[in-house]
């Protein structure tokens, strides 16, 4: 069965600090990938996605993500966090055969600090 | 504004005692999901639908039931044979023109469920 893991369960950051959150899916196959948000008190919301083409994708609020197909892995990054960032990160996986829906990591929840 | 309305927002329950909760989107989205969310366990597919009338069991549909009469509808039905059903429910829904799925969700606020 395909999965998607999260490297960290809670990250802890000050303002500023550069941030990095793994994601790696075991999955032979051609992916879409997805990074969802959900900041405190609201629903999930997309932050960016892959589905073909360049691998270092941006999304919103300065969030980029590189995927490495050889690694399956689809790291995210942004290099100056802000308060307002804290937040709960889920990546995301969709194989692109039919049948299938998409499936999500455990999460990682970000704080920080000012 | 288009969107997706779950309802409610807070249920409590008996042991014992089935639920339903309702999943409403006026986006004209082919596509439905229910996910389940609990602490440091990601999101867990329960049920989805890419079409009115037909919809496929995800990863944990056990205790679950649904239905997709209309397009815009997706009710979840908590039922007595869920063992542990408290827990924070997500509905979401996607276009769905053609296959595969493209993963791109829009999901509701989401449903908290207690059964005491």
């Amino acid at each position: 069965a395909q999965s998607v893991s999260q490297h960290n369960h809670h990250v802890i950051l000050s303002e500023a600090a550069s941030l990095e959150l793994g994601c790696n899916y075991s999955y032979g196959g051609t992916v879409n990938l997805f990074w969802y948000v959900q900041y405190p008190g609201q629903h999930l919301q997309l932050l960016l996605k892959y589905f073909s083409g360049d691998p270092l994708v941006k999304g919103i609020k300065g969030f980029e993500a590189e995927f490495i197909k050889s690694k399956f892995s689809f790291n995210l990054r942004k290099p100056s966090v802000q308060w307002s960032d804290t937040a709960e990160y889920f990546c995301a996986v969709i194989p692109t055969r039919r049948g299938t829906a998409l499936i999500f990591g455990k999460g990682t929840t970000l704080s920080v600090s000012s | 504004d288009g969107g997706i309305t779950q309802s409610p927002k807070y249920l409590f329950r008996k042991e014992g005692q089935n639920v339903t909760l309702s999943c409403e989107q006026n986006l004209n989205h082919d596509a439905m999901y229910w996910y389940r969310q609990d602490p440091g366990q990601g999101l867990r597919l329960i049920y989805y639908s890419q079409i009115v009338n037909d919809f496929q069991k995800g990863d944990i549909a056990e205790g679950y039931s649904v239905s997709r009469e209309k397009k815009e509808s997706f009710p979840l039905t908590v039922t007595s044979a869920q063992k542990n059903p408290t827990a924070f429910y997500l509905c979401a829904s996607s276009i769905a023109s053609g296959q595969p799925l493209t993963g791109e969700l829009f999901f509701g606020e989401g449903s908290r469920l207690t059964v005491l």
